[in-house]
């Protein structure tokens, strides 16, 4: 089993759309999590940290489910500028040793 | 936010040959650095982590005779791929971060190097 996994996609939704995607870690340990966003080609861009107690930015929720295991993203009222590769990430542990693990990667493409 | 500078962006070179990835970081002081490797529609696989002044730790799988990190200041690290073979072509990014006690506290990345091996 992927220590993080995510559905790689991809969505392919009308602009205006609300969207959600899952992303699973193994890890029961894991410490903090982040949504990332990569456009084709370009490095990875923290789009944001996820909370236990869910958070907002924006157009964007995260919320963080530690009994289950597993991180969301929702992106409502979708825009073409969001089409992009969105990547789970998962921080495994306290110390400064510890491992960052990024998920696969869910693909949206967000259509006129 | 934080600035970091990755070079080249792009090289190509014939099989054989060595590559050195310079990545800075521009207005912040990287006491981790991360480098990773991307294949095409694949996630950031983790190559090796190095402290400054420290020995790289490298994954499971990456040769650290191959994939030669140094860390030398705090603004600065390279990897030089030795010897490259096509296999080796990939994208690479360099995340320099900063640390504390609970870990990885902001992780930056560099633009990338995306290197092609004839």
């Amino acid at each position: 089993r992927k220590e993080v996994e995510q559905d790689p996609g991809p969505f392919n939704v009308p602009e205006g759309a609300t969207v959600a995607f899952n992303c699973t870690y193994s890890n029961s340990a894991s410490q903090s999590f982040f949504w990332y966003r990569q456009d084709c080609r370009k490095e990875p861009k923290l789009l944001m940290s996820v909370y236990s107690s869910g958070n907002e930015d924006g157009r964007f929720t995260a919320q963080l489910n530690r009994a289950s295991q597993y991180i969301s993203l929702l992106i409502r009222d979708s825009k073409l500028s969001d089409s992009a590769t969105y990547l789970c990430v998962v921080n495994q542990g306290y110390s400064s040793a510890s491992k960052i693990i990024f998920g696969s990667g869910t693909r949206l493409s967000i259509r006129p | 936010g934080a600035v970091v500078s990755q070079h080249p962006s792009w090289v190509i070179c014939k099989s054989g040959t060595s590559v050195k990835i310079e990545c800075r970081s521009l207005d912040f002081q990287a006491t981790t650095m991360f480098w990773y490797r991307q294949f095409p529609k694949q996630s950031l696989m983790l190559m090796a982590t190095s402290n400054e002044g420290s020995k790289a730790t490298y994954e499971q799988g990456v040769e650290k005779d191959k994939f030669l990190i140094n860390h030398a200041s705090l603004t600065l690290s390279t990897l030089t791929v030795t010897s490259a073979h096509p296999e080796d072509s990939s994208f690479y990014i360099c995340s320099p971060t900063t640390t504390s006690a609970g870990g990885p506290e902001t992780q930056y990345f560099g633009p990338g190097t995306r290197l092609l091996v004839l």
